[in-house]
This record gives structure tokens, C-alpha cells and sequence, in this order.
């Protein structure tokens, strides 16, 4: 268990709709990280996230944003969706800002776009 | 940018024997290398990074990795596999300059046969 929980597990969803992914870092992180996982497309950087402030963008549509709270748990959000966007979505954490932490992965929440 | 190659889709291997996944990166700049492991229906955990320093790195359950900067390789290996270390390796690459972006190989599924 590395300590980084999200919810839901399993979503399934029709084209067009709108959905919320949610994640919690381990205790005392400040860095989440969002990244998507497909067959097609393997593990792709999505975002990254730190103390509330988006700190760099990788491969997100615009279609998707995210957002981290003062709590410090951030949300994915899909829009608009496509039966592309069928894949599982991770996040991660970390304790600070540098590059080289290591980063906790959570178990993942696996979209389905019918 | 940089970017990130697994030459293996798949390995198979006996149990006790040795396995060697590759890695070879392309940047411009300095790298901060990572290998993770997912199994299945799990996020990815960390199995070592290299930072700086001494080339060879060590990690958790037995793996090493070397850092070849020359071939610009970080291979990830171990001496003797078991049936347990079944599972999906991604080399990871993100550069020193503050840009936050990680990059993931197309991942080596490791198969230990009995």
C-alpha cells in the first residue's frame, strides 16, 4: 500500500459525458502528479500539481483539467468524453518539488467510455 | 525533449536464471533515471532511480541498474529471477532543468517461467 488512495476504482461512462477523478497523496506530500495508461498509448504525463499550483503540463488535452485543493487531494477532470479516453488514470505523489523524489503511485481508476 | 526506449516488449525467462531489461534515453540535457515495476491490477512502485554519482545503482528485491552515459543506457538487471518478479517494467526519464516531465518507456513485460 503506498499510502496514495483514489476513487473511484472503475468508472463507466457514455461519449459526451463529464466525469471527476479523485486522489489523495500520502500524508505529507505536496506534489501530485496525474498520468494516463492505455494500450495505444502507454503511460503518458498528464499533469503535475504542487501545494495548490500547477507546475507543468504534459500530454492533457484540453478536454481534461485538474485541480489541487488546500487539503492538498486533487480531482481530474474529463470532459466531453470520447471512447478514446478509455484507460486507467494514476496518480502519484511526492514529498516536495524536486525531480528526483520518489514518486507513490496509487492503485489507479479505470475508465471505460462506451 | 527527451525520450525514452524499451528495445523489449516481452522477455521470458526461467526461474534462477539472470534477466537484463534495457533502457536507452535521448536528452539534451542532464537526466534523472528511473526504473519502476507494475504488477498486475497495481500501480507502479518504484525500484530504483539514478540521481548522480556512482553508476551502478541498487534497489529493492534483488535489482540493479547501470548508468552508461556514453551509450545512454540504464539497464535494469538481476542475477537470479523468481516467479514473483512477474510483472511490467518502465524506465522513466525527466531532466534536470525544472521542467517536470517525466517520460516513460513503452514498458518490458517479464515473464519467469517455472
Amino acid at each position: 500500500d503506498s499510502g496514495v488512495t483514489q476513487t473511484p476504482k472503475h468508472l463507466i461512462t457514455a461519449t459526451g459525458q463529464r466525469v471527476t477523478l479523485r486522489c489523495s497523496p500520502r500524508s505529507g506530500d505536496l506534489s501530485v502528479y496525474w498520468y494516463q495508461q492505455s494500450l495505444d498509448q502507454g503511460l503518458q504525463f498528464l499533469i503535475h500539481y504542487y501545494n495548490g499550483e500547477e507546475r507543468a503540463k504534459g500530454n492533457i488535452l484540453e478536454r481534461f483539467s485538474a485541480q489541487q485543493f488546500p487539503d492538498l487531494h486533487s480531482e481530474l477532470n474529463l470532459s466531453s468524453l470520447e471512447l478514446g479516453d478509455s484507460a486507467l488514470y494514476f496518480c502519484a505523489s511526492s514529498v516536495s518539488l524536486a525531480e528526483q523524489d520518489t514518486q507513490y503511485f496509487g492503485p489507479g481508476t479505470r475508465l471505460t467510455v462506451l | 525533449a527527451q525520450s525514452v526506449t524499451q528495445l523489449d516488449s516481452q522477455v521470458p525467462v526461467f526461474e534462477e536464471a539472470p534477466v537484463e531489461l534495457r533502457c536507452n534515453y535521448s536528452s539534451s540535457v542532464s537526466v534523472y533515471l528511473f526504473w519502476y515495476v507494475q504488477y498486475p491490477n497495481q500501480g507502479l512502485q518504484l525500484l530504483l532511480k539514478y540521481l548522480s554519482g556512482s553508476t551502478l545503482v541498487k534497489g529493492i528485491n534483488g535489482f540493479e541498474a547501470e548508468f552508461n552515459k556514453s551509450q545512454t543506457s540504464f539497464h535494469l538487471r538481476k542475477p537470479s529471477v523468481h516467479i514473483s518478479d512477474t510483472a511490467e517494467y518502465f524506465c522513466a526519464v525527466t531532466d534536470r532543468s525544472g521542467t517536470y516531465k517525466y517520460i516513460f518507456g513503452t514498458g518490458t513485460r517479464l515473464k519467469v517461467l517455472a
